[in-house]
């Protein structure tokens, strides 16, 4: 099946540094990605839309010049969290639709803990 | 707006028994699809099973079903012959239009298999 990639699976920062996760499909293109944040003992909620050559769409109350997402390529989609706070800990989770198919994967998740 | 709500936060079945997990939808769509996913304690999204709203028969995914009554705007997973495995969240999603639309999920439903 089709396989989406993240990197790092986790990582530990310093408050006010930034962090960068990157989402790979791996052997199928997706003109759309999409990351997720969540919580412990929450669900999914969606942060924003990664578009490929176009500006990322986000969710209300999801800051844009905070959490930066870049779509390179049809393949590679990164989100940036800028000047990383303590609350920004979560587990972050990427997902792609392939290009015409009803199905979505997800990437295995990051693990942000900022200290 | 979408909105999927699960109502039961946690559930208990014996090993080898059938356990059915509520989700209830709303939309306004007349074309959307509806996803289970299994979340177990590593954090990966597994992906179960999948209906679309133009469906007319109930998916089957080996011992998953999906009790799709339309009218209702209910999408109950039916997990037969429970293995101790099975253990893990499970979330109930939705997806709008076409298919690189976004994904929302439901609160999920932590499910416990007893021996």
């Amino acid at each position: 099946g089709a396989v989406v990639s993240q990197h790092p699976s986790w990582v530990i920062c310093k408050s006010g540094t930034s962090v960068k996760i990157e989402c790979r499909s791996l052997d199928f293109q997706a003109t759309t990605m999409f990351w997720y944040r969540q919580f412990p003992k929450q669900s999914l909620m969606l942060m924003a839309t990664s578009n490929e050559g176009s500006k990322a769409t986000y969710e209300q109350g999801v800051e844009k010049d905070k959490f930066l997402i870049n779509h390179a390529s049809l393949t590679l989609s990164t989100l940036t969290v800028t000047s990383a706070h303590p609350e920004d800990s979560s587990f972050y989770i990427c997902s792609a639709p392939p290009i015409k198919s009803y199905e979505q994967y997800f990437g295995p998740g990051t693990r942000l803990t900022v200290t | 707006a979408q909105k999927i709500t699960q109502t039961q936060p946690g559930m208990f079945v014996q090993e080898k028994e059938a356990v059915t997990l509520d989700c209830t939808y709303d939309t306004s769509d007349q074309s959307y699809g509806l996803f289970w996913y299994k979340q177990p304690s590593s954090g990966e999204m597994i992906f179960l099973i999948y209906q679309g709203s133009y469906d007319e028969q109930n998916a089957t995914e080996g011992r998953y079903s999906l009790n799709f009554q339309k009218a209702r705007k209910s999408a109950n997973l039916v997990i037969s012959a429970s293995q101790l495995g099975d253990s893990a969240m499970y979330f109930c999603a939705m997806r709008e239009g076409q298919h690189n639309n976004d994904m929302r999920f439901g609160a999920g439903t932590r499910l416990t298999v007893k021996p």
